[in-house]
């Protein structure tokens, strides 16, 4: 059983881009969780979605940060007009199940550098 | 104030040696407690879980949690240079996001 795939592992964009973020999670697994560590600091919760639905952003920027998990597909954190303060590593997490405690399951996430 | 503090470290110890790692957090409404360990690199691993009071073994691993303190511990007994790696504290209200500690670095010589 593969764990959380994310890709690419390393993202390089230059000020202004847009960066996109992938995230296959685990199979079985319905919930998809973004995280953001930037330099010398723990992990920040971004968004957390279910399959077609957002159901908590309350992490995330107001501007420029989106994010989906299709029906198909891996889910998408699409960051439009990148800024060199968005440079972090970005980690994607899954679990099977909110209704009690479920272990989210992390992927060895995407390392993004703006020029 | 930050809802979970957790100092940064390092954390320089002999190999063998009893490590004790510490978070506490002011929300009073978290009911799961998590550490996490982290390599360099890669995404952090869950070590262990509880939920309210208490405490929690697994092998060399032991998780305390005091609610009426607010206060989060692991001990690492016989440390080993592989435990090197960041450990991370984490909490959860219910079933959704964790709010996780600023992470402390440990580094076990050998």
């Amino acid at each position: 059983n593969a764990g959380v795939m994310q890709n690419p592992r390393h993202l390089v964009r230059r000020r202004g881009q847009e960066a996109r973020l992938r995230c296959s999670p685990m199979k079985g697994h319905s919930h998809v969780y973004w995280y953001r560590q930037l330099p010398e600091e723990g992990l920040k919760f971004m968004v957390y979605l279910q399959k077609e639905n957002i159901i908590d952003e309350s992490g995330m920027p107001k501007e420029r940060f989106s994010a989906e998990f299709p029906k198909e597909g891996p889910s998408i954190l699409r960051i439009q007009q990148v800024v060199r303060g968005d440079s972090a590593a970005y980690f994607c997490a899954s679990s099977s199940d909110r209704l009690s405690y479920n272990e989210q399951f992390f992927g060895p996430g995407t390392r993004l550098t703006v020029l | 104030q930050k809802e979970v503090e957790q100092d940064p470290g390092p954390l320089s110890v002999p190999e063998g040696a009893i490590v004790s790692l510490n978070c506490t957090y002011s929300n009073s409404a978290f009911q799961y407690f998590m550490w996490y360990r982290q390599y360099s690199r890669k995404g952090p691993e869950l070590l262990m879980y509880t939920y309210s009071s208490g405490n929690k073994e697994d092998g060399r691993f032991t998780a305390q949690v005091d609610k009426s303190s607010k206060y989060i511990s692991l001990f690492i007994r016989d440390s080993q240079p592989s435990d090197s790696a960041t450990y991370l504290c984490a909490m959860m209200e219910y079933g959704n996001k964790l709010v996780f500690g600023a992470g402390t670095i440990l580094r076990v010589k050998s």
